[in-house]
């Protein structure tokens, strides 16, 4: 049983769309991080929140934590090819220092 | 920094073997994650040691998977006999506590192939 739902699991767009992927749970974390992961390599942390209601920016990535931080959302505005990749949002619950890591969503962006 | 360092990258080994994989985690980082990641189970943890010390071991699957951290710099993890279901892609992963939020940072990886 996946203890974080991830939607969609897969999404293939064009270059320029916008897009919206959806991290839930029922359980609350003390943070959330979201990672992106490349065909051969390992994910790599692309951000961190933490306080309820707190949004983040990276460039064209806006991620946001729910209030009760039980979920969070990753927009990306304008998509481009560079943006293909698995997208995994990982909690880090209250058992320390143990992530759980969601199903993940797969991207594809078409030039 | 060197990041995490995991070898080999690739093994394939004969059904019944033994498997060793190893992991160099970041300097200075106080826990270290194995993961284990297929294409119908995704990202499983299977072990994570906190200071060289196995906090939770709850994730590997059977008695034929163990881990050991002797230092702080090292790490494997060792399947025997191994069995074509354990194909797979391994991840080692480490981080440091930084107090409310901790950040795992991932090597790239061994690909395992068990025929």
């Amino acid at each position: 049983t996946q203890l974080l739902e991830q939607s969609p699991q897969f999404l293939s767009i064009q270059e320029g769309e916008n897009l919206t992927v959806y991290c839930n749970s029922s359980s609350v974390f003390s943070s959330l991080q979201w990672y992106r992961q490349e065909p051969g390599e390992g994910p790599v942390l692309l951000v961190t929140v933490v306080t309820g209601g707190e949004v983040k920016k990276l460039k064209r990535l806006t991620f946001q934590f729910g209030d009760a931080r039980k979920d969070s959302s990753l927009h990306i505005t304008a998509a481009q090819p560079g943006d293909t990749g698995l997208y995994l949002c990982a909690g880090d619950g209250n058992n320390f220092n143990k992530f759980y890591f969601g199903s993940g969503t797969k991207l594809n962006v078409k030039p | 920094d060197a990041g995490v360092i995991q070898s080999p990258r690739h093994e394939v080994t004969e059904m019944g073997q033994e498997v060793t994989l190893r992991c160099k985690p970041i300097s200075g980082h106080n826990s270290l994650f194995w993961y284990r990641q297929t294409m119908m189970r995704g990202l499983e943890l299977l072990i994570y040691f906190n200071n060289n010390v196995p906090i939770d071991d709850s994730g590997m699957p059977e008695d034929r998977f163990s881990a050991k951290m002797p230092n702080a710099s090292f790490s494997t993890l060792k399947i025997q006999p191994s069995e074509p279901r354990d194909s797979a892609v391994y991840f080692c992963a480490s981080s440091h506590d930084r107090g409310r939020a901790t950040e795992a940072f991932f090597g790239q990886g061994t690909r395992l192939t068990v025929v």
